[in-house]
């Protein structure tokens, strides 16, 4: 059984940075992608993008181009997604979910962390 | 990019009746990349169906999913009372994966 265990909740300035982990076990980590989905309040569900750890490529949502970077470290089976130039409409719960399918096929979420409420505020 | 556009917005039912739940692709899409999610309040997001029409592990035979091309469907035969979430549709065979705005199942 494959469970996501994500870092805890954070608040933050306007302009800063935030990042968040997600760590993996149970199942093979390298072989399926870890995608970063994001819930705004009362809202749904935004694709930020995503990395394949055996490779090591991000693809990213040209929406959040630029201001996000996500990586992962094969070592500790953890993934890591981090948001910069942040500002109030970043406020969210940010999940990482994994792919259900391995080796980088197009596929569905099997599995999710808890999510991660990011909170910018002045 | 592809928009997914869920009907209806919220869907009121009793337990035992049965719910149609749409979703509608701005462009055709494969139904090998198609899938269905029930989230409940403070919960993530749980996957149902995946490839439009297969359950995923774990899920009762009671929930079901049909379609193709542009128009998907979400079916729970006989709803208990653990199915009131919101329902969201997801498209992940072009990027970026969209998903749909979600439709609240409530109790009536």
């Amino acid at each position: 059984q494959v469970h996501l265990v994500q870092s805890g909740a954070e608040v933050k300035k306007p302009g800063s940075s935030v990042k968040v982990s997600c760590t993996a076990s149970g199942g093979t980590f390298s072989s399926y992608a870890i995608s970063w989905v994001r819930q705004a309040p009362g809202q749904g569900l935004e694709w930020m993008g995503g990395i394949i750890p055996l490779f090591g490529t991000p693809n990213y949502a040209q929406k959040f181009q630029g201001r996000v970077t996500i990586t992962a470290d094969k070592s500790t089976s953890t993934a890591y997604m981090e948001l910069s130039s942040l500002r109030s409409e970043d406020t969210a719960v940010y999940y990482c979910a994994r792919a259900a399918a391995a080796a980088g096929k197009p596929s569905s979420f099997d599995y999710w962390g808890q999510g991660t409420l990011v909170t910018v505020s002045s | 990019e592809i928009v997914l556009t869920q009907s209806p917005g919220t869907l009121s039912l009793s337990p035992g009746e049965r719910a149609t739940l749409s979703c509608r692709a701005s462009q055709s899409i494969s139904s090998t990349y198609l899938a269905w999610y029930q989230q409940k309040p403070g919960q993530a997001p749980r996957l149902l169906i995946y490839g439009a029409s297969s359950r995923a592990s774990g899920i009762p035979d009671r929930f079901s999913g049909s379609g193709s091309g542009t128009d998907f469907t979400l079916t729970i035969s006989r709803l208990e009372p653990e199915d009131f979430a919101v329902y969201y549709c997801q498209q992940y065979g072009s990027s970026p994966q969209t998903f749909g705005q979600g439709t609240k199942l409530g109790i009536k």
